[in-house]
């Protein structure tokens, strides 16, 4: 039973295109996360989402846009595709709240898909 | 501007040894701390978290220690075993900042039999 579950696992396109990852969680949780692992392996928040409202929003491009159609799912659209945004795109959910408990925070993460823009 | 940093970017143990895998960070609003596990080819795994009001935390063979004045954490991992050789991440959040987590560079752990 996958928790989190990303498609797809991995894409190529060339530069230019427009591209879509798909991301589910069936654990439940109000609040859903892209983040981007890039090169040098950090992992960087981009969105979140709770409750199909967009609660962070990092500085990312506006070429990069994420859509809730309800609260299991937060898919990321990518237009304009640069070389640069060859990345591992990883979604994550969890219950966190603001001024929650902390525990809340404990994010389950995706098998991440492998963005290769050529 | 790295908030969580973990210095070492590699560390070979030998099986039944202790790992200790350091984290600092620069943040001081931070009141949360986790650390994952990752694979080759999968998302990561949460391991073991601990709440700034504590200094310790341990979960079978993981143990977290949090000493807030220095800002560092560390995780150890006794004894150490072959599944265990994987990537390993800090992570801290503020409360009341929805779960967003900032991740260290992570440590790979080897763990030799």
């Amino acid at each position: 039973d996958t928790a989190v579950s990303q498609t797809p696992k991995y894409l190529v396109t060339q530069m230019g295109n427009d591209k879509s990852i798909k991301c589910e969680q069936n654990l439940g949780h109000d609040t859903m996360y892209w983040y981007k692992q890039d090169s040098k392996k950090f992992l960087k928040i981009m969105f979140s989402y709770n409750n199909k409202e967009l609660i962070i929003n990092e500085t990312v491009p506006n070429r990069f846009s994420p859509k809730s159609p309800d609260k299991a799912h937060l898919n990321l659209h990518i237009n304009s595709l640069e070389l640069g945004d060859s990345a591992v795109y990883f979604c994550a959910s969890s219950q966190a709240l603001a001024g929650g408990t902390s525990s809340y925070n404990e994010q389950f993460f995706g098998p991440g898909t492998r963005l290769t823009v050529l | 501007d790295q908030q969580v940093k973990q210095n070492s970017p590699s560390l070979s143990v030998q099986e039944g040894r202790i790992s200790i895998l350091n984290c600092d960070y620069t943040n001081s609003m931070f009141d949360y701390f986790l650390w994952y596990k990752k694979y080759p080819a999968e998302g990561p795994t949460f391991l073991i978290s601990i709440s700034s009001i504590k200094d310790k935390n341990e979960d079978g063979r993981f143990t977290v220690f949090l000493n807030k004045s220095a800002k560092h954490l560390s995780l150890h991992i006794v004894p150490s075993q072959p599944g265990d050789s994987a990537v390993y991440f800090c992570a801290a959040s503020e409360d009341d900042s929805w779960g967003k987590l900032q991740f260290g560079a992570g440590t790979q752990v080897v763990v030799t039999p």
